[in-house]
């Protein structure tokens, strides 16, 4: 089964400091990778995701992911953070149960920006 | 439209209740998803529906019933829950169910069961 692992609880980090949320997977075949954000009792708002090409995947909100295959991670960053970024970040990974999609979680990156 | 409504934002129910969760989107997706997120935990997946049908039920209890009545609206009927059922009810939304698109989630239902 596909999986992704996130091994930082919380990330702490000063506005205007570049930030970043580390995911790593284990996957059979090509990863299908994606970064979403969920701040308090809201939903999840998709950042980006890697299906294939470039390494460095560009998403919303000035979010950019880099895909590492020989280090099989795919960490989320941005140049410089902002209070407002401050959130539960989740890692994901596609899976397939019978031809169907699955999301894979990890188990989410709490972000603070400090002012 | 790239947005997925769910009604009502909040909901407290008794065991013995009988309630619904609605979901609705206008991208014109096939594929549309319930998921279950206890706090300060990932989301987990409950039901797939695509173009319609029940595809994946994640070994959910039978007190969770989930109904597409058409290709924008999905719900989930509530019945006789227990209290560690209480979370965070997301649905999502993709444009199919076996490609690599991405899914768009909605706000959320925060359900109480006493």
């Amino acid at each position: 089964a596909q999986s992704v692992a996130q091994p930082e609880d919380q990330v702490n980090v000063a506005e205007g400091n570049p930030l970043t949320v580390k995911c790593t997977y284990s996957v059979s075949g090509n990863p299908y990778l994606f970064w979403y954000v969920q701040y308090p009792n809201r939903g999840l708002q998709f950042l980006l995701k890697y299906i294939t090409g470039d390494n460095l995947v560009k998403g919303s909100y000035g979010f950019e992911a880099e895909f590492n295959k020989s280090q099989t991670s795919f960490h989320l960053k941005k140049p410089s953070a902002l209070v407002s970024d401050s959130a539960l970040y989740f890692c994901a990974v596609r899976d397939m149960i019978a031809g169907f999609q699955k999301l894979v979680f990890g188990t989410g990156t709490r972000l603070l920006v400090s002012p | 439209d790239t947005e997925v409504t769910q009604t009502p934002k909040h909901l407290v129910m008794g065991m013995t209740n009988k309630k619904s969760l609605k979901c609705e989107q206008h991208m014109g997706h096939r594929a549309m998803y319930w998921y279950k997120q206890k706090a300060k935990k990932p989301p987990e997946l409950m039901f797939v529906y695509s173009y319609e049908k029940l595809s994946i039920n994640e070994s959910v209890p039978s007190r969770f019933s989930p109904e597409c009545p058409n290709s924008s609206l999905l719900n989930l009927h509530l019945h006789a829950l227990q209290p560690e059922d209480s979370a965070l009810y997301l649905c999502a939304s993709s444009q199919d169910s076996g490609g690599a698109g991405e899914q768009f989630f909605g706000p959320g239902t925060r359900l109480t069961v006493l």
